[in-house]
């Protein structure tokens, strides 16, 4: 079954701190994995997007990586801000016709001053 | 979020009313979606459609109804709301797999 997981469902850290989320998928035929940040009552905005062959993929303050052999992406926050404070949501999608994306439950990151 | 619109952005309604949400786009792409995200289960795919009058299901598509006549709009449609309907709905649009999805501001339902 094609699933995406991500860990940990929420997070609180200190503004200025380094934080990691993580993203474990199952889908195949992989096409591509997406990081999106989701404000509070706003749609998600994507952050990154990886094919398989790459490996890291830095947006600002975000990198994101990707292991295609084991199902793996992490997004990486650098120097948290206030405003990093969102949901941030993996989306797999899979190399089918038409195409299927997959959508995790989202990591909900704090940033405290 | 620039070239897609939702309307209305909050929505309270009765059991059993009809409630029609609707998704513009400026930007003529083909691909246009309907998803509900509740907490706990995230987004999920309630219709989509790839042109139009070429629609098709979700995941979660029962009680939905969608269409679209026009290939700015995509309009969703319950038909009798219930109050397990109660979610933020957001309508999303992609033109190519590799540009992914421009998502709208979302329309909160709540059905009492």
């Amino acid at each position: 079954k094609n699933q995406v997981e991500q860990s940990p469902q929420s997070l609180i850290i200190l503004e200025g701190k380094n934080c990691t989320l993580q993203c474990n998928y199952t889908v195949s035929p992989f096409s591509n994995l997406r990081w999106y940040k989701q404000d509070t009552g706003r749609g998600p905005v994507s952050l990154t997007i990886m094919t398989f062959s790459e490996n890291t993929k830095s947006n600002g303050r975000y990198t994101a990586t990707l292991d295609a052999d084991t199902k793996q992406s992490s997004l990486h926050i650098t120097a948290s801000q206030l405003s990093d404070s969102a949901s941030y949501i993996c989306v797999v999608s899979a190399e089918v016709p038409g195409n299927q994306f997959y959508f995790g439950t989202g990591t909900s990151l704090t940033v405290i001053p | 979020d620039a070239g897609i619109t939702q309307s209305p952005r909050h929505k309270v309604t009765e059991t059993g009313t009809p409630v029609t949400l609707r998704c513009h786009q400026t930007e003529n792409h083909r691909y246009m979606y309907w998803y509900r995200q509740d907490p706990g289960h995230g987004l999920r795919l309630i219709h989509y459609s790839y042109g139009v009058k070429d629609t098709d299901k979700g995941e979660v598509s029962d009680g939905y109804s969608v269409s679209r006549s026009k290939t700015e709009d995509f309009l969703l449609t319950l038909e009798s709301a219930t109050s397990s309907q109660t979610s933020v709905y957001f309508c999303a649009i992609r033109d190519r797999v590799i540009t992914g999805y421009t998502f709208g501001s979302g329309t909160r339902l709540t059905v009492v």
